[in-house]
């Protein structure tokens, strides 16, 4: 069951530019979480928002969630060329009476030096 | 450091044949997951594990079966693998409590299957 839905699909900007990424989910959440992934490799972890917060701050990375509109978004500010990478959203959904996360598709970025 | 290994990177099978993907996590913790992954189609859930020798199946556990007999071991086995399985496996874990701590990945076994 897929919940979360990154938008847009590939985003392409220069060195030192913002980056913004969206994310839409469907049903009620606890928390959202951003990932990020190498190309061919495993995902690691970014940032972890909960349901009460709005903002959040990490390094260069802002997210902010508005669950009324059901909806976040990661900013990667002055991004650099090794911010290239694809950014996945995932939400905690109900699977046969546990929480597990359900991953968007994915944002594929690229940063151009 | 959380490490979470994968048995291989690469992996080419042949249809029909029995495929055993191996992970192991030396961070102890409770939760293991199997994803797999495949372009636009993002990850999908195949199964998970809270627990040793506790299973329960994913979003999409069809074909596909696992094993914990050990807290770090997480194993995905293919009973007859078809060419339709031929995707990145991605295993994950996380510490305790439910799914939505965060999961900390290995580096991912891409397999085709012939």
């Amino acid at each position: 069951s897929q919940q979360g839905e990154e938008d847009p699909q590939a985003l392409s900007i220069q060195e030192g530019e913002n980056a913004t990424m969206n994310c839409s989910y469907k049903t009620s959440i606890n928390n959202l979480q951003w990932y990020r992934q190498n190309s061919g490799r495993g995902l690691v972890h970014l940032i972890l928002i909960r349901s009460n917060e709005r903002e959040k701050h990490s390094g260069r990375l802002r997210v902010t969630l508005d669950t009324s509109k059901k909806s976040s978004s990661l900013l990667i500010t002055a991004s650099r060329a090794a911010d290239t990478a694809s950014y996945f959203c995932a939400t905690d959904s109900l699977n046969s009476g546990y929480s597990t996360l359900t991953f968007g598709k994915g944002t594929m970025l690229l940063v151009s030096p | 450091d959380v490490k979470v290994t994968q048995s291989s990177r690469y992996l080419v099978k042949r249809t029909g044949e029995k495929v055993f993907l191996e992970c192991v996590q030396d961070m102890d913790h409770e939760n293991m997951f199997w994803y797999r992954q495949d372009p636009g189609l993002g990850l999908r859930l195949i199964y998970f594990s809270y627990d040793v020798k506790m299973k329960e199946k994913g979003d999409i556990p069809e074909g596909y079966s696992v094993s914990r007999e050990k807290k770090e071991r997480f194993s995905l086995i293919l009973e007859s693998a078809s060419t339709n399985q031929t995707s990145m496996y991605l295993c994950a874990s996380s510490l305790v409590g439910t799914g939505v701590d965060t999961q900390y990945f290995g580096p991912g076994t891409r397999l085709t299957v012939l």
